[in-house]
């Protein structure tokens, strides 16, 4: 099994709907992340947290919000989505020590109409 | 402010050659440096990581790459290239210091490879 499990792993919907993104993990880590790709702009970082009650915005987290339910579970939600969301998302976890890397998800490809 | 280029959108090299794709960051003291490679479907998956030492650090499937702090470059090289290398190639830079209190990465734009038979 992934240590990194991302649901669902496509997705299309319409403008305005609410849409959640889910990532759960077995690495026991306390640092999540979920970042967005898009074709030639890399993966830009959207919320991240260090623990159930410590969460963070990225560089990009307008239109976007989250809840950490468990120090293995991280959701993502879009309140509203609109097309401009559609990317594919990716859900990432760390070790708490400074210089590990990041371990991602499979992603989930989002469309919106 | 942090940034990595990777100057190079696409490559495409014949299976058997050798590769070599830039990194270049900006950062102002030595960083961490990471690269992950994404196949299609797939997530990021670690290639190899620079933390200290040895500058010349070896990775998984063959790939090694070369901290130059002279140039700022973390360039990623393998000798022969194999048709399951095509994939997307990220370079990633992480701070020493948590910024905003976590361990921030930055990531480049990406290098596609294309591998022709």
């Amino acid at each position: 099994d992934a240590d990194v499990t991302q649901t669902p792993r496509n997705r299309i919907t319409k403008t305005g709907k609410r849409i959640m993104l889910e990532c759960s993990q077995t690495k026991g880590h306390d640092r999540m992340y979920w970042y967005r790709q898009d074709p030639g702009l890399g993966l830009r970082l959207i919320y991240y947290s260090f623990d159930v009650k410590d969460i963070n915005k990225g560089e990009i987290s307008d239109g976007y919000s989250v809840s950490r339910q468990a120090q293995a579970k991280f959701s993502l939600s879009l309140e509203s989505a609109i097309p401009n969301q559609t990317a594919l998302y990716f859900c990432a976890t760390s070790e708490a020590t400074v210089g590990q890397p990041q371990h991602f998800g499979d992603g989930t490809r989002l469309s919106i109409l | 402010a942090q940034s990595v280029t990777q100057p190079d959108i696409h490559i495409t090299v014949s299976e058997g050659a050798s590769l070599e794709l830039r990194c270049n960051y900006s950062y102002g003291a030595t960083p961490y440096l990471f690269w992950y490679v994404q196949s299609p479907g797939q997530g990021l998956q670690l290639l190899l990581k620079y933390f200290s030492g040895d500058t010349l650090v070896q990775g998984i499937k063959g790939f090694e790459a070369e901290f130059k702090r002279s140039q700022s470059s973390f360039n990623l090289r393998k000798p022969s290239v194999h048709w399951s290398d095509a994939a997307e190639y990220f370079c990633a830079v992480g701070s020493r210091m948590f910024s905003g209190g976590y361990n921030k990465l930055i990531f480049g734009a990406g290098t596609r490879l294309a591998v022709h038979p």
